[in-house]
């Protein structure tokens, strides 16, 4: 079946790294890719997608692009912010049919430091 | 209200209590997820509902889980004789039709066992 694979965490940056989270994927299809950000006390959230191969999801400084000959998603911010500190979750969704159901990683906490 | 809607936000129960989650979708939204995640794992998918139609429940983990939208609005899920390992946080989420639209989440219901 489907399934997201995540770097392991916790990751601690100073303020003004470069950020690099790993994602690979394994899907039988050609599914969506996804980026959900969960911030502290809050619920999950959509930063960025990418639905087909080479495209690029980009929001908020955050970049990631859909790599298909290696099956990743990496996420990248030239420069992190304190404001990003957040749990990170990959996804994917195969939309086969109507039902787009996600198949999340394990998600991976991000603590930027002033 | 403008999000995805879920209440009680916490639920204690005591082991073999039935239990019932409320998550009330952004008007309009046809498609509808519901999501159990574990403490420090991503989300799994648990049922599907595209209207009232339950379309897909393969995540279901056992026959105690049960889930209900019988107007294409509002959903339960509710759970029989509920046990430990029951305890997560229940995540719902809609979109607007299911296919190449991003899903929105609620805040989750933190369920715990005792």
């Amino acid at each position: 079946g489907d399934s997201v694979t995540q770097m392991e965490g916790p990751v601690t940056l100073s303020e003004e790294a470069f950020l690099t989270i790993n994602c690979t994927y394994t899907a039988t299809g050609y599914p969506s890719l996804f980026w959900y950000v969960q911030y502290p006390g809050e619920g999950l959230q959509l930063l960025l997608k990418a639905t087909k191969a080479d495209d690029k999801g980009s929001n908020k400084g955050f970049e990631a692009t859909y790599r298909k000959e290696t099956t990743s998603f990496h996420l990248e911010k030239g420069s992190v912010q304190v404001s990003d500190s957040a749990v990170y979750f990959c996804a994917l969704s195969d939309g086969a049919g109507a039902n787009s159901k996600l198949t999340f990683g394990k998600g991976i906490t991000l603590s930027v430091r002033p | 209200g403008a999000g995805v809607s879920q209440s009680p936000r916490y639920k204690v129960a005591k082991r073999g209590q039935d239990v019932a989650l409320r998550c009330d979708p952004i008007s309009g939204h046809v498609s509808l997820f519901w999501y159990q995640q574990a403490l420090g794992q991503g989300p799994e998918f648990l049922t599907y509902f595209q209207n009232e139609a339950q379309l897909d429940k393969s995540g279901l983990p056992s026959d105690r889980f049960f889930a209900e939208r019988p107007e294409g609005s509002v959903s339960t899920l509710k759970i029989q004789r509920t046990q430990q390992e029951d305890s997560a946080v229940y995540l719902c989420a809609s979109s607007l039709d299911g296919v190449n639209q991003p899903q929105h989440f609620g805040d989750g219901t933190r369920l715990s066992i005792l």
